[in-house]
């Protein structure tokens, strides 16, 4: 089955401790992306991926971390964390035509 | 910020009725998609049209697009208490693959 899996899907921590959102896509699709979704702003990207080594930064990257060392996997690192990162988080593989595919999400909440 | 909007923010209305929705955005782009959202879930993409067309159908879904005015419309025919959930629509900045997502139209489908 075509799918993106993030992982964890909840996430508590506090702020400062470093964390990692894993997204991976089974579909060989060349671009991915992350999005942060927040109440009243819909969604906004944070770092897009063209391909392997390639990563390009969205509209709100400030705080934010990504690698494409791999085609399948897209890691979302937060270095420090901070309570304004608090978000509900996507990852999105595309192929053609433009279709993004999304991941279930993960709720992730820094105290 | 280029953030895209969503018009009405949100519409409720019978099944059987149909629904419209509307995007306007700010930049030139290459194609506007529409998505759909069931309650903080992942997004499933509905539409695709492309800058150089005009109108597009899929089921029960019709997009039309004006990029003179940079806006575009989703009408949802015979709506069904299933349609029920929050749509976006996302364009590309032209040149790029960098993503703009409206804030999004509540829909609710009363049977």
């Amino acid at each position: 089955e075509a799918q993106v899996t993030q992982n964890p899907r909840y996430l508590i921590t506090v702020t400062g401790k470093k964390l990692t959102v894993t997204c991976s896509q089974n579909m060989n699709h060349e671009y991915m992306s992350w999005y942060r979704q927040d109440p009243g702003l819909g969604l906004r990207q944070i770092y897009y991926s063209m391909n392997v080594e390639v990563t390009d930064k969205g509209d709100v990257p400030e705080g934010y971390k990504v690698s494409r060392k791999e085609k399948r996997n897209f890691p979302l690192i937060l270095e420090s964390p901070s309570p304004n990162q608090t978000s509900l988080y996507f990852c999105a593989s595309m192929g053609r035509p433009d279709e993004q595919y999304f991941g279930p999400g993960t709720r992730l909440t820094v105290t | 910020s280029q953030q895209g909007e969503e018009d009405p923010q949100a519409l409720s209305i019978q099944e059987g009725e149909n629904a419209t929705m509307n995007c306007s955005y700010k930049t030139s782009i290459n194609n506007l998609q529409w998505y759909r959202q069931n309650s903080g879930r992942g997004l499933v993409h509905l539409i695709l049209i492309r800058s150089n067309e005009r109108e597009k159908h899929s089921g029960r879904l019709r997009v039309t697009l004006d990029t003179s005015k940079k806006s575009s419309s989703l009408l949802i025919t015979a709506s069904r208490a299933a349609d029920t959930a929050s749509y976006f629509c996302a364009t590309d900045s032209y040149g790029t693959y960098k993503y703009i997502f409206g804030t999004g139209t509540r829909l609710k489908v009363l049977a």
